[in-house]
């Protein structure tokens, strides 16, 4: 069991609308880093947020979008619903200071666009 | 970040030892080896991280070669639930690197723990 946690587990939504999934990070940890998994692939980075900014994006449209709160929750927002935006959403919170620490991940919210 | 290049797949007796290879030749030299398992769409759970020496923690050790350039994850008694895909990643350092600290997963290994 991490600390993490993530809201809503799961999700249907209809293509062109908008999503918004929530994270809660670890005690201690001041960084939430989103990450998308489809079906049988290994999770990919969407982007990292560090003292309530952006610092560092993979390879993701700007309809994913994001914002993390002073007290380092985070949410994460998909505009314009495409159907291949079906996958678990997965969230991690780490310590961007001090020594050398893993991430501890939250169990994922799975959304659906139909 | 480094590759990572990991056998699709491992079988391995309940009881048994289940040693799994990970290659990252083109390591830095402020890289870490990090190890996840993800159990059938749960969250990843963390496994273990090294820079240069072993480690050992309570779920596993981690075997890193003198040149760096290829590890081993050991669980030492696999058990039924250790089934999951296993991922090596090579990662920056959180604190201090040229990079923010984002894991690059790749396909992993399917190990499957027979009775």
């Amino acid at each position: 069991e991490t600390g993490v946690t993530q809201s809503p587990t799961h999700l249907i939504k209809t293509r062109g609308q908008q999503v918004t999934l929530r994270c809660s990070s670890q005690s201690g940890h001041n960084t939430v880093s989103w990450y998308q998994q489809a079906l049988g692939q290994g999770p990919q980075f969407i982007f990292q947020y560090y003292r309530e900014e952006e610092n560092g994006r993979g390879n993701f449209p700007p309809r994913f979008s994001g914002l993390q709160f002073p007290n380092y929750s985070s949410e994460l927002n998909v505009n314009a619903l495409e159907l291949d935006d079906s996958a678990l959403y997965l969230c991690a919170s780490s310590r961007m200071t001090g020594p050398e620490t893993e991430a501890f991940f939250g169990q994922g919210t799975r959304l659906t666009v139909v | 970040d480094a590759k990572t290049t990991q056998p699709p797949s491992m079988d391995c007796a309940e009881g048994r030892a289940a040693n799994l290879p990970c290659n990252h030749s083109t390591i830095s030299g402020n890289e870490y080896v990090y190890w996840y398992r993800q159990i059938h769409s749960q969250g990843p759970q963390y496994i273990i991280h090294g820079l240069k020496n072993n480690e050992t923690n309570e779920m596993a050790s981690l075997i890193i070669t003198e040149d760096r350039k290829s590890s081993t994850l050991i669980l030492p008694h696999a058990t039924l639930r250790d089934t999951a895909v296993y991922y090596c990643i090579v990662k920056a350092p959180n604190a201090g690197g040229t990079s923010y600290g984002k894991l690059t997963f790749g396909q992993g290994t399917i190990l499957t723990v027979h009775p």
